[in-house]
């Protein structure tokens, strides 16, 4: 089983729909979980941190953690073409403190 | 204020050359970080600097590769003897707060490098 793992994608999502990336992770201890938003040949940028199970909300984004399950997700509502982009899941493994990155979901926001 | 900055932005280097990518963090910020991108995957962890102690060199895949931070701001990423697996783009991000994982870390635009 990979550390972090995501749907590679492409997830398809209308504008102006909700689109929805999930993340599960291995290491049951983690504690801190991230959020890139990544362009195409560009470096990723932080979207949301998130280290509290339930959800955390910073205007169109909502990060959802449930420890007890393993997943993390990422909610975008009111979708943008400009949301088209790769997302990275990244969490800090509890046991060496380490950041694992997931492989990404593309997401391609049709208008 | 300047972002982090890398350079060179691309470098095409033959098989057994030795290369150097060079990071110019945020002014000010402590940690500073190298990864490794491969195409199509996320980011991984290749070494943490602290100032100019390096703390975590852990990620380094072999001996070829050294990171270095003399002074505490500037590091450079040297890899000896490419091979063609060292192909990725190499990404340095910077970070305020001397512990590791609490602030927002910036990254630079990245260094693709290309062994023939």
């Amino acid at each position: 089983q990979k550390e972090v793992e995501q749907n590679s994608g492409p997830l398809s999502v209308p504008e102006g729909a909700i689109a929805s990336l999930n993340c599960t992770y291995s290491d049951r201890g983690s504690q801190s979980f991230f959020w890139y938003r990544q362009y195409s040949g560009k470096s990723p940028e932080l979207i949301m941190s998130i280290y509290s199970n339930g959800d955390k909300e910073d205007g169109r984004f909502t990060a959802q953690l449930n420890k007890a399950s393993q997943y993390v997700s990422l909610l975008i509502r009111d979708s943008q073409p400009s949301d088209s982009a790769t997302y990275l899941c990244a969490v800090i493994a509890n046991r060496d403190d380490k950041i694992i990155f997931g492989k990404g979901t593309r997401l391609h926001i049709l208008p | 204020g300047a972002g982090v900055s890398q350079s060179p932005r691309y470098k095409v280097a033959k098989r057994g050359q030795d290369v150097a990518l060079r990071c110019d963090p945020i002014s000010g910020h402590v940690s500073l970080f190298w990864y490794q991108q491969a195409l199509g995957q996320g980011p991984e962890f290749l070494t943490y600097f602290q100032n100019e102690a390096q703390l975590d060199k852990s990620g380094l895949p072999s001996d070829r590769f050294f990171a270095e931070r003399p002074e505490g701001s500037v590091s450079t990423l040297k890899i000896q003897r490419t091979q063609q697996e060292d192909s990725a783009v190499y990404l340095c991000a910077s970070s305020l707060a001397a512990s590791r994982w609490v602030n927002e870390q910036f990254f630079g635009p990245g260094t693709r490098l290309t062994v023939l």
